[in-house]
């Protein structure tokens, strides 16, 4: 299985201020013939399902705001949001899609 | 546009089996690379994904709930049953069904399960 580790557990940034998470896999997830990194990162707001925000590691979802982006390849992985809004506090989460069992971290719990 | 509902008993007994219903809609599971995904999440924890199957029936599970859990699809009724026997209190959970396109992209709102007695 591959093993997902997300840093900080927990963050507070001011508004307007930038976040960044970190995610790393025990294993590489790039798969080479494509050149896609099979990682995605999601936000979850209490009472509701995970919401997509960025796959194959940089692409961002429809929809997102782009102050949302997400970079690294390999084992190494960071989303950042660029000027934190009050709707972003949330719980965010990595996940890999590489192989099964399509594991997820551990989480990171963004506060103001 | 792709919606999923997840939907099954709020309640159930410790050993009895658990059936899970998707009912999905904006795709089919007969159309190649499409798949639907079983997740569940405990209160406070990181969701777990739970299964996987294809448009080909090509299914993944688990590997620590593999012996428990069988998914299947009614491609006729757009629907994704997953089935896990002998349950325990340790399932709990809310399980959620997610549509495996752009990595999970459409997710169902959740169907919360207890396992009491």
């Amino acid at each position: 299985d591959i093993v997902m580790t997300q840093s900080p557990d927990s963050l507070a940034v001011s508004l307007g201020e930038r976040a960044t998470i970190n995610c790393k896999s025990s294993h590489s997830i790039l798969y080479r013939s494509n050149n896609h990194d099979y990682l995605a990162w999601y936000q979850q707001k209490p009472g509701h399902p995970p919401k997509l925000l960025i796959y194959w590691a940089s692409t961002r979802e429809s929809g997102v705001p782009d102050r949302f982006s997400g970079s690294g390849s390999g084992t190494d992985f960071t989303l950042t949001i660029s000027s934190l809004q009050a709707e972003d506090v949330a719980v965010y989460y990595c996940q890999q899609y590489y192989s099964s069992p399509h594991n997820f971290g551990q989480g990171t719990r963004l506060e103001i | 546009q792709i919606t999923l509902k997840d939907s099954g008993p709020t309640l159930v007994k410790p050993t009895q089996t658990l059936t899970l219903t998707c009912a999905f809609s904006g795709f089919s599971l007969t159309t190649p690379g499409e798949g639907v995904g079983w997740f569940r999440q405990a209160p406070g924890k990181a969701p777990e994904w739970l299964a996987l199957i294809y448009w080909d029936d090509d299914n993944r599970y688990s590997p620590s709930l593999k012996n428990r859990l069988t998914v299947s699809k009614d491609n006729s009724k757009n629907r994704v049953i997953l089935r896990m026997t002998n349950v325990d209190p340790l399932d709990t959970a809310t399980y959620y069904c997610a549509h495996a396109g752009n990595s999970y992209d459409h997710w169902g709102q959740g169907a919360l399960v207890t396992v009491s007695s």
